[in-house]
């Protein structure tokens, strides 16, 4: 059975960089064809796609927070991170992450609140 | 870059009732289009995939449809359990958008 779980800091300061793991259970992040997606919902507000990563490794990023997005992973723990630089207050948001098929994003994490303030 | 649009963002509905939510792709995305559901406090969950195609487990009363950039989500009887927030996501470009959502609200 497939997990995710993701982890961080609750708390970031303005203009710091938010850094998110995701760590995944059950199956790999290289298998073929599964990428590994971050989502982001603002408290009250709707779903944001963020990027993903592949099981290969190639990421893509949302075009308006491409600036400021890295996805990355380290396969001997069979994790993802997401860091987000210059983070304000319009960043704060549940961050959560997904198993994505090509096919919809069919398991997900239970999500993690990141609220920006100082 | 491919945008969502869906519609209505809050549908007041009863039990029982016919609902429907339509989601709009800015271009072609062919039937590269997902549902989900999701309730206050939780992740989403997957209830369709391709358009059309019904994640198992998921009840018979769900159905969704296309008609070119027009996506239909359909629940036939609605059901207590169904009052949530349902959400329409592209994944034909590398990019995987959302639409905005739309709120059902018992009436």
């Amino acid at each position: 059975q497939v997990h995710l779980q993701e982890s961080g800091p609750g708390l970031v300061k303005p203009s710091q960089t938010l850094s998110l793991t995701c760590t995944v259970s059950g199956a790999s992040i290289t298998t073929p064809d599964h990428y590994w997606s971050w989502v982001r919902q603002p408290p009250g507000k709707g779903l944001e796609w963020i990027g993903y990563m592949s099981y290969s490794g190639s990421t893509y990023y949302s075009p308006p927070l491409r600036s400021r997005i890295i996805i990355s992973a380290d396969t001997s723990k069979n994790q993802l991170t997401l860091n987000l630089t210059s983070v304000t207050a319009a960043d704060t948001a549940v961050y959560y992450c997904a198993r994505d098929l090509n096919r919809g994003l069919d398991i997900w994490g239970q999500g993690t609140l990141v609220t920006i303030s100082s | 870059d491919i945008q969502m649009t869906q519609s209505p963002s809050t549908l007041s509905a009863s039990v029982g009732d016919r609902v429907t939510i339509t989601c709009r792709a800015s271009q072609s995305i062919s039937r590269w289009l997902a549902w989900y559901q999701q309730k206050p406090g939780k992740a989403p969950k997957l209830l369709i995939s391709e358009a059309s195609s019904l994640e198992s487990g998921v009840p018979s009363r769900f159905s969704g449809s296309r008609s070119g950039t027009e996506f239909t989500l359909t629940i036939s009887s609605l059901q207590p359990d169904d009052f949530a927030t349902y959400y329409c996501q592209q994944y034909n470009s590398y990019s995987r958008a959302f639409g905005g959502g739309t709120k059902v609200e018992i009436k």
